[in-house]
């Protein structure tokens, strides 16, 4: 299958500081990539889908200030998580989208696991 | 507004049983079906899609879907200890966009 990495996957930071998470699909070429977040016992909720050389689209209640997202290749998509506070700490899974195989599934990365003090 | 359920669980079943995962979904234009696994503290990882009415084998898995009951399933034969983890039911409606169901925890028992 598919495989996307993920960067870093783990990061501990200090409340105000901003962190990028980097997401890459390695060995296809990703139109759509999508940012998901899941908090612990919690399910997967999704918080933007990115596209290549546009603009992301986010979901309802998500900051599009505060989570910047570039998708500014193929295979890179970029989450930065801006002026972080304790209640953005959180598991921060990527995913991409390989349209080669005319199928709709998701490939998701490892994760990061934020934590913000 | 699109969903996708299913029972939280945790399904508790010996080795060796048949694992039994069900999840229905409300939008009848769904297109495409997808069954993931996520162990604790790790991202997803897909193990079965589906498209078309009927079942399809993978090895131990098989998925069935029934477009008609908006229904899905996971059968999971000979369970092992190692299938423990949440399963997460994810539907495409059209879009590239994935709706998520919130897992069904299985725990195998030695």
């Amino acid at each position: 299958g598919a495989v996307v990495s993920q960067h870093p996957s783990r990061v501990i930071c200090k409340s105000g500081t901003s962190v990028k998470i980097e997401c890459r699909s390695l060995d296809f070429q990703a139109t759509t990539m999508f940012w998901y977040r899941q908090f612990p016992k919690k399910s997967l909720m999704l918080m933007a889908t990115s596209n290549e050389g546009s603009k992301a689209t986010y979901e309802q209640g998500v900051e599009k200030d505060k989570f910047l997202i570039n998708h500014a290749s193929l295979t890179l998509s970029t989450l930065t998580v801006t002026s972080a506070h304790p209640e953005d700490s959180s598991f921060y899974i990527c995913s991409a989208r390989d349209p080669s195989g005319g199928r709709d599934e998701q490939f998701f990365g490892p994760g990061t696991r934020l934590t913000v003090l | 507004q699109k969903e996708v359920e299913q029972n939280s669980g945790p399904l508790s079943v010996p080795e060796g049983a048949i694992a039994s995962l069900n999840c229905t979904y409300s939008d009848r234009g769904s297109q495409s079906f997808f069954w993931y696994r996520q162990y604790s503290g790790k991202s997803p990882e897909l193990i079965m899609f589906i498209y078309s009415n009927g079942d399809k084998e993978d090895g131990r898995f098989t998925a069935q879907l029934n477009k008609a009951s908006q229904y899905v399933s996971l059968l999971i034969r000979d369970s092992q200890p190692s299938d423990s983890a949440t399963y997460l039911c994810a539907v495409n409606s059209g879009y590239s966009t994935l709706t998520f169901g919130k897992g069904t925890m299985l725990l195998v028992s030695p």
